[in-house]
């Protein structure tokens, strides 16, 4: 079974501090995303990578950047943290194939206070 | 952006009936899915239909695309309280890789 896991399921932060939040798949897939997911917005792409050391910019990158140094991993970045960037934060992988599904992590709940 | 709409927002039925959701999207796509999520946990895959098919069947789901109204429906037959849950549609736009995601149905299902 494909397992992506999150480094927390919970998370909390002061406002201004860098946090990091980690994502590793074990099935050698090319693509990962970093999604947030707030009520009534449903999830929003804010990064995504085809390959090592490859991004693009989602949807809403603002205020975020992401690493991918290995295959396995993508790492989300949140250089000075703020309280809008409280939210619920969900990695997914996916092969390289147009027909693929995403396997997501469990999620990571943070909150900037 | 890209990302779907769907409807309802919010859904509730009694057991035994049938659940549809809509998802709408903007532009050109090679495939749709859907994922269900439990209580604010990860997403999981249910089903995927391609751009060059119009229905597409898995146990009691049912998923139709329509892509010159840009849209999808998908169907839960014969519900149980175990499907409530919020349900999610994604597109992948034409050759970009990404998966962009609507803002999910919420399916309550009473015993």
């Amino acid at each position: 079974d494909v397992k992506v896991t999150q480094s927390s399921r919970y998370l909390v932060k002061r406002t201004g501090e860098k946090v990091f939040l980690e994502c590793v798949q074990d099935m050698d897939h090319e693509n990962m995303f970093w999604y947030r997911q707030d009520p009534g917005l449903g999830l929003r792409l804010i990064y995504f990578s085809y390959d090592v050391k490859m991004k693009e910019k989602g949807d809403i990158p603002e205020g975020y950047s992401v690493s991918r140094e290995k295959k396995e991993r993508f790492s989300l970045i949140l250089e000075s943290a703020s309280t809008n960037q409280t939210s619920m934060y969900l990695c997914a992988s996916r092969v390289l194939w147009r027909y693929a599904e995403a396997f997501f992590g469990q999620g990571t709940r943070l909150t900037v206070v | 952006s890209q990302q779907g709409e769907e409807d309802p927002q919010a859904l509730s039925i009694q057991e035994g009936e049938n659940a549809t959701m809509n998802c709408s999207y903007k532009t050109s796509i090679n495939n749709l899915q859907w994922y269900r999520q439990n209580s604010g946990r990860g997403l999981v895959h249910l089903i995927l239909i391609r751009s060059n098919e119009r229905e597409k069947h898995s146990g009691r789901l049912r998923v139709t695309l329509d892509t010159s109204k840009k849209s999808s429906s998908l169907l839960i037959t014969a519900s149980r309280a175990a499907d409530t849950a919020s349900y999610f549609c994604a597109t992948e736009a034409s050759n970009t890789g990404k998966l962009i995601f609507g803002q999910g149905t919420t399916l309550q299902v009473k015993p």
